[in-house]
């Protein structure tokens, strides 16, 4: 099956300070890349839906100035979360959409974990 | 987005069966029922997809009756290692920029 792929898989940083991440479809290409944040023993939420090309699409009650998403290819998508507090520790996981076929699948990366002290 | 329900948690014993049950009272003719595994501190694996009435794939089977307002997935012969969280989704399978709804999932434990 396709690959998605997320850099780094764990960070931990500063108060204050910004943190990327990248998604990576690595075998196909994902016009669409949808990003979730998982609290410890909760489901995962979807933070914002991310589009090659244009701005993303930000879930209600999501910062879009704190969670700054990038689609620039088809390939990545990265999600940088500015200024970070402890509140925003999380795991973090995104996936990719393949097009064709009779449905549309979405492939997971294997998160991120962020750790903010 | 339809709104699914499901167990919390299920236990069960190496080799035997489990079915876990999925209901979506508001499913609208466009939607596809899908079934995704999640192990601790990685992303949600792809099960299975359906339609209506039964799929079945490798790894498992997917029940879905004539109403559609319910699904099962059953999971033949677990072991130890199909303990996870088992969620079921509920969306238009077609068109791009299919959000997904997570629900609250089902913690599965396989025990000896």
């Amino acid at each position: 099956g396709a690959v998605v792929s997320q850099h780094p898989s764990w960070v931990i940083c500063k108060s204050g300070t910004s943190v990327k991440i990248e998604c990576r479809s690595l075998d196909f290409q994902a016009t669409t890349m949808f990003w979730y944040r998982q609290f410890p023993k909760q489901s995962l939420m979807l933070m914002a839906t991310s589009n090659e090309g244009s701005k993303a699409t930000y879930e209600q009650g999501v910062e879009k100035d704190k969670f700054l998403i990038n689609h620039a290819s088809l390939t990545l998508s990265t999600l940088t979360v500015t200024s970070a507090h402890p509140e925003d520790s999380s795991f973090y996981i995104c996936s990719a959409e393949t097009l064709g076929g009779p449905v549309n699948e979405q492939f997971f990366g294997p998160g991120t974990r962020l750790t903010v002290l | 987005l339809a709104k699914t329900t499901q167990p919390i948690s299920m236990d069960s014993y190496e080799g035997q069966e489990v079915n876990i049950t999925c209901s979506h009272n508001n499913i609208a003719t466009n939607d596809y029922i899908t079934w995704y595994q999640q192990f601790p501190s990685q992303g949600p694996r792809f099960i299975i997809q359906g339609y209506k009435t039964k799929v079945t794939n490798e790894v498992a089977s997917l029940f879905i009756p004539a109403d559609r307002k319910s699904s099962t997935l059953s999971l033949p012969r677990v072991s130890l290692s199909d303990t996870a969280v088992y969620y079921c989704l509920v969306g238009e399978g077609r068109g791009g920029g299919n959000k997904l709804t997570f629900g609250t999932g089902t913690q599965l434990k396989v025990e000896l």
